[in-house]
């Protein structure tokens, strides 16, 4: 069984800096890999789309990376900034036609 | 402007009634998925369906019910059966199964 972790829990960071979060996978055989992000009280909006034959996709300043071999995936936030504080979800797409996702991590950036 | 819509936002239900969310897409997915999420637990799907007329229990199934008539349409209705319903339903949709996922802004239900 998929079981997708997510550390931390909780990340507080002053503005402009870059950081890391990140997603791990038990079973190295998923198809894709995505990035969320979640406002509190909202639905859940997409950030980025990892096809399994891909190692990284970039959207402004946002970077995610996909190593299947070794079950990770991270999403790098270049200088951060305080309306980029919210919940980020990331999620698998197992061979049972559907998205594992991990618990998040809550991000704060403060000015 | 192409997206999906749920409703009600907020919902209310007495013991032992049965509540239908609403959940209406206008991307042309065929694939629709229904999501329970909890505090401190990730999204757990409920139900999902790859195309009209046709839908696939998820791991947490028990009390609930879908119907897939139409493709724009997806709607939940959480039984008198659901022991805990308390929670944040989210739809979504894809093109197919495994690609680029998009989700509503949410149905938070509570028990009165």
């Amino acid at each position: 069984k998929q079981e997708v972790t997510q550390i931390p829990a909780a990340l507080s960071v002053p503005e402009g800096e870059n950081l890391v979060l990140n997603c791990s996978f038990t079973d190295s055989a998923i198809y894709n890999l995505q990035w969320f992000r979640q406002d509190p009280g909202k639905g859940l909006t997409s950030l980025l789309l990892i096809q399994s034959s891909q190692r990284e996709q970039t959207s402004g300043r946002l970077n995610a990376s996909l190593d299947k071999s070794s079950g990770r995936s991270t999403l790098y936030i270049a200088a951060s900034q305080p309306g980029d504080s919210a919940t980020y979800l990331c999620a698998a797409y197992t061979g049972f036609q559907k998205l594992v996702f991990g618990t998040g991590t809550r991000l704060l950036v403060s000015p | 402007d192409g997206g999906i819509t749920q409703s009600p936002k907020y919902l209310f239900r007495k013991e032992g009634q049965n509540v239908t969310l609403s959940c209406e897409q206008n991307l042309n997915h065929d694939a629709m998925y229904w999501y329970r999420q909890d505090p401190g637990q990730g999204l757990r799907l409920i139900y999902y369906s790859q195309i009209v007329n046709d839908f696939q229990k998820g791991d947490i199934a028990e009390g609930y019910s879908v119907s897939r008539e139409k493709k724009e349409s997806f709607p939940l209705t959480v039984t008198s059966a659901q022991k805990n319903p308390t929670a944040f339903y989210l739809c979504a949709s894809s093109t197919e199964w495994n690609t680029e996922a998009f989700f509503g802004q949410g149905t938070r239900l509570t028990v009165v």
